[in-house]
């Protein structure tokens, strides 16, 4: 089956640093999501991508969809506090309505 | 308007007991999808329900099985609970189930302990 190998699991890091991460597929997806799950939540969705190549923002979040359409990364820019949470991207099973969800990656900021 | 609500939040069971979970979708959704989140699978589709109707189901046992009702409120149930089903089990609701648009709300989650 298809799997999501999310890097890194987890990630310390002090407030107002940058963070990057990654989610690699042994199999090709057309669309590309990722979203954020605070403690005692569901996930919420933060980012939409649908085309190869493409990179879409949301405030201090960036997203690429990558052109082997195999991978896609996450960027935050001058974390915060608040951004402390588990990270995962995720990806719609061909033909299904259903998502595969990465192995998630672990945020904790440090004031 | 109100979000996806799942009832209840928390539960213990003992092995061998049946437990049913339920998930009210935001108002005028009619597509209600079910995951299993634990720490060693992390997130795994169950099934997904749309008017009433079974339209897709993951790789789980039978002793998973769910249900629709008419105004969207779905069930989900596991029969002859296993120390491995103890997980958070995750709603999702939306207008018409296209998950490739991103168009799932979760909810908060029903947080089940097998003993």
């Amino acid at each position: 089956g298809q799997q999501l190998n999310q890097s890194p699991q987890s990630m310390f890091i002090q407030e107002g640093e940058d963070v990057s991460m990654n989610c690699t597929s042994s199999s090709i997806f057309n669309t590309w999501l990722w979203y954020k799950q605070d403690p005692g939540e569901g996930p919420v969705l933060l980012i939409a991508l649908y085309k190869a190549g493409e990179l879409t923002s949301n405030g201090r979040l960036t997203a690429q969809f990558g052109i082997t359409r195999k991978d896609s990364f996450l960027n935050i820019s001058a974390s915060i506090p608040s951004d402390v949470g588990i990270y995962f991207c995720a990806g719609p099973k061909t033909g299904a309505n259903n998502l595969f969800f990465g192995t998630g990656t672990r945020l904790t900021v440090i004031p | 308007k109100a979000g996806v609500t799942q009832t209840p939040r928390y539960l213990i069971k003992t092995r061998g007991q049946q437990v049913t979970l339920s998930c009210s979708p935001i108002s005028g959704h009619r597509s209600v999808s079910w995951y299993q989140q634990t720490p060693g699978q992390g997130l795994q589709f169950l099934f997904e329900y749309f008017s009433e109707t079974q339209r897709n189901k993951g790789n789980f046992p039978g002793r998973f099985s769910g249900r629709q009702f008419s105004n969207s409120r779905s069930e989900m149930n596991v029969s002859t609970l296993e120390l491995g089903d103890s997980a958070l089990y995750l709603c999702a609701s939306s207008l018409y189930g296209r998950a490739d648009t991103g168009e799932l709300f979760f909810g908060e989650g029903s947080r089940l302990t097998v003993l």
